[in-house]
């Protein structure tokens, strides 16, 4: 069945520093969506990709997905310590999430 | 817009047990998932209800059943639990092109003892 790898399960950064997190399925996905769930919290919608090599930008995050639409990826330019929390890529038909990334912020 | 309503927020019973909980989902939303979260397994699809039918299902024993109304509340029931049936039990509805994401609730934290 379908399957969707995320890389890494955790990162630590500093503050100030990038952040990316790899998102990979067993299959080709229809589209892809992105959800940040925050301690204690409940996962929320960040964004939804469609189209193979679609690029969408949302302030400081910089969505990928790509050519052959089995693989997506999330950038978070200088992190800052909001950002804190694990993020999930989901694949589409059944709404399939990776494990997810922990991010964690040093101030 | 009232979001996504999950009952009981909190819940401990006992191994053998069974449980019954219930979503509220969005007004207008038809699609209705249900997730299992762990700390060492994430997010794990249970199942999907569109329109009363169940459209997809997850790979779970058949102790986890699922339904939903014509109102689209749904329930998910665990009949005979396990101790390893503890997680937070997710809630997530969503409009029918999916394209605006899930809604999710903010879960119901059962405790098998």
């Amino acid at each position: 069945g379908q399957q969707v790898m995320q890389i890494p399960q955790y990162q630590h950064v500093q503050e100030g520093e990038d952040f990316t997190t790899y998102c990979n399925s067993s299959t080709t996905l229809s589209n892809i969506q992105w959800y940040k769930q925050r301690p204690g919290g409940h996962p929320v919608f960040l964004i939804q990709l469609v189209k193979s090599g679609e690029v969408k930008k949302q302030k400081r995050l910089t969505f990928q997905f790509g050519e052959a639409k089995k693989n997506s990826s999330l950038h978070i330019t200088a992190t800052q310590t909001t950002d804190v929390g694990t993020y999930f890529c989901a694949g589409l038909g059944k709404l399939i999430f990776g494990q997810g990334t922990e991010l964690s912020v040093k101030p | 817009k009232a979001g996504v309503t999950q009952t009981p927020r909190y819940l401990i019973k006992t191994r053998g047990q069974q449980v019954t909980l219930s979503c509220s989902p969005i007004s207008g939303h038809r699609s209705v998932s249900w997730y299992q979260q762990t700390p060492g397994q994430g997010l794990q699809f249970l199942f999907e209800y569109f329109s009363e039918t169940q459209r997809n299902k997850g790979n779970f024993p058949g102790r986890f059943s699922g339904r939903q109304f014509s109102n689209s509340r749904s329930e998910m029931n665990v009949s005979t639990l396990e101790l390893g049936d503890s997680a937070l039990y997710l809630c997530a509805s969503s409009a029918q092109d999916r394209d605006y994401g899930y809604t999710f609730g903010s879960g119901t934290r059962l405790t098998v003892v």
